[in-house]
C-alpha cells in the first residue's frame, strides 16, 4: 500500500531557527514533491526531486531513496515561512499521494 | 499572466443543485488534475486528463463529471450537490513523463464550495 507519513504535524519555532520537516514513504517512488500551502489557501510547488538534494534560496530538500525518506529544511526561518508544508510522493504512476502536512509557525 | 486559473473562487449553493467549476492553464502542459481538499485540509486526487483523455479516475461519486474540451481546459461538473461535497477544489497542471509528472505541478488558486 502506498503510504506517506510526515513529521512533525505541527512545529512552532522562533525566527532565525533552522527548520526540518520529515517525510517517509512505504514503497519505491519515481519522484517526490514538496508543496507549500499559504495561510490564504494557495498551493505552491517548492521542489520535485528523485535523488540527492535541491536548494532554492533558504529552502533545501533532500531525499534518500534507499531509506525511503525525504527532508525539507529551512535556514534562517522567517515569519513569512509560516505555512503548511506537504510531502507528495509519486509512486511511479501519474498521480501524487499527499502527506497530511506539517503546519509551521515562525514567531518573530 | 496567471498560469492556472479557476472560476469561480467561491461558490455557495443549495443541496440538490448542479454546479460547474472551470479551470484553464496557459503553460502548454499536457496533463491537468482535479484535487479535493476536505475540512481537515487533506488533499486527494479526483481526476486527471492527459491530452484530453481521462487517465486517473479515483473513487469519486458519479455525480462528479470532468470534461476536457482541449489540453488547456479541464472543467468539473457536479450534479445533485450534497453537504459532504463542501470542500476546496484545486485544479493543477503538469507535463507528464514516462513514469509520472515530468516536472512540478502548478496549482490554481482553488474554489471554495459551500453546500447549504
Amino acid at each position: 500500500k502506498n503510504e506517506v507519513e510526515q513529521s512533525p504535524q505541527n512545529l512552532t519555532a522562533q525566527e532565525g531557527e533552522f527548520i526540518t520537516i520529515n517525510c517517509s514513504y512505504s514503497v519505491g517512488i519515481s519522484a517526490l514533491h514538496w508543496l507549500q500551502q499559504h495561510p490564504g489557501g494557495g498551493i505552491v510547488s517548492l521542489f520535485m526531486l528523485s535523488s540527492g538534494k535541491k536548494k532554492h534560496g533558504r529552502l533545501i530538500a533532500t531525499i534518500n531513496i534507499q531509506e525511503k525518506h525525504s527532508s525539507l529544511h529551512i535556514t534562517a526561518s522567517h515569519p513569512r515561512d509560516s505555512a503548511v508544508y506537504i510531502c507528495a510522493p509519486n509512486f511511479g504512476n501519474e498521480k501524487l499521494t499527499f502527506g497530511t502536512g506539517t503546519r509551521l509557525t515562525i514567531i518573530p | 499572466d496567471t498560469a492556472v486559473s479557476q472560476t469561480p473562487k467561491y461558490l455557495v449553493t443549495q443541496m440538490g443543485n448542479d454546479k460547474s467549476i472551470k479551470c484553464e492553464q496557459n503553460l502548454g502542459h499536457d496533463t491537468m488534475y482535479w484535487y479535493k481538499q476536505d475540512s481537515k485540509k487533506f488533499l486527494k486526487i479526483m481526476f486527471s486528463y492527459n491530452n484530453k483523455e481521462l487517465i486517473i479516475n479515483e473513487t469519486v461519486p458519479n455525480r462528479f463529471s470532468p470534461k476536457s474540451p482541449d489540453k488547456a481546459h479541464l472543467n468539473l461538473h457536479i450534479n445533485s450537490l450534497e453537504l459532504g461535497d463542501s470542500a476546496v477544489y484545486f485544479c493543477a497542471s503538469s507535463q507528464l513523463g514516462t513514469s509520472g509528472p515530468k516536472d512540478e505541478q502548478f496549482f490554481g488558486p482553488g474554489t471554495r464550495l459551500t453546500v447549504l
